[in-house]
């Protein structure tokens, strides 16, 4: 079982690079989600997509901008990356709250490590 | 706004101890809690998930509670081992108020199972 991928695992850019993160998963859910981790900061939600051609702002959604290209996979995009992006970045899928399985557990990917220099 | 606290932040205790971590959250309004667990580098495993219409929920060696109306969840873990020794962290799932809906999550509790 893949479950949720992230592509890729660790990425340097310099300030003004841009870049794409990948993630996709395998287990048909609706909602997608993606987080950033800092340390001190904890988890923050950076975007949310309830299903295919949606998407919401979360917490920290400056810089950033996402794309559901279809039900299994949700992209993160760094237009001009700074050094304030320098974090963990985190996938996360699950069945959304009033679907049959609405108490689902969100599963993670295991995170794509970035650096701006 | 909800706010999820997880206190200690760090927990060290010695191989076979039973063990309580805590979290709160400030307003009541959840659909769910569920806990994680991190190892270093590693991303987010699931360990429980309790409704919010529940009182507890068992897996193995693991044990978490949940009383909604106080704000409060424990997770219990009995005849801790080395291989427990990770970052776990609470989050509950909400709505916000522009229909959306997220996981609010503490900073997390780093245990060390010592030998």
């Amino acid at each position: 079982n893949a479950g949720v991928t992230q592509t890729p695992k660790f990425q340097v850019l310099k300030t003004g690079q841009s870049m794409t993160l990948q993630c996709a998963q395998d287990m048909n859910h609706n909602s997608m989600y993606w987080y950033r981790q800092d340390p001190g900061m904890g988890l923050r939600l950076i975007y949310y997509s309830a299903s295919e051609g949606t998407t919401d702002k979360g917490e920290v959604p400056n810089g950033y901008n996402v794309s559901r290209l279809n039900k299994r996979e949700f992209s993160l995009r760094l237009e001009s990356a700074a050094p304030s992006q320098t974090s963990v970045y985190f996938c996360a899928s699950s069945h959304p709250i009033g679907a049959t399985q609405y108490n689902s557990p969100l599963h993670f990917g295991n995170g794509t490590r970035l650096t701006v220099t | 706004k909800q706010e999820v606290t997880q206190i200690p932040a760090a927990l060290s205790v010695p191989e076979g101890e039973n063990l309580v971590l805590n979290c709160s959250f400030t307003d009541s309004a959840i659909y769910n809690l569920q806990w994680f667990r991190q190892d270093p580098g590693k991303g987010l495993t699931s360990l429980l998930l309790i409704q919010s219409s529940q009182r507890e929920q068992t897996s193995g060696r693991l044990n978490a509670s949940l009383d909604k109306s106080s704000g409060r969840s424990t997770l219990y873990i009995a005849a801790s081992q080395p291989g427990d020794s990770a970052t776990y962290l609470c989050a509950v799932r909400l709505i916000t108020q522009g229909g959306s809906e997220k996981l609010v999550f503490g900073k997390g509790t780093k245990l060390t199972v010592n030998p």
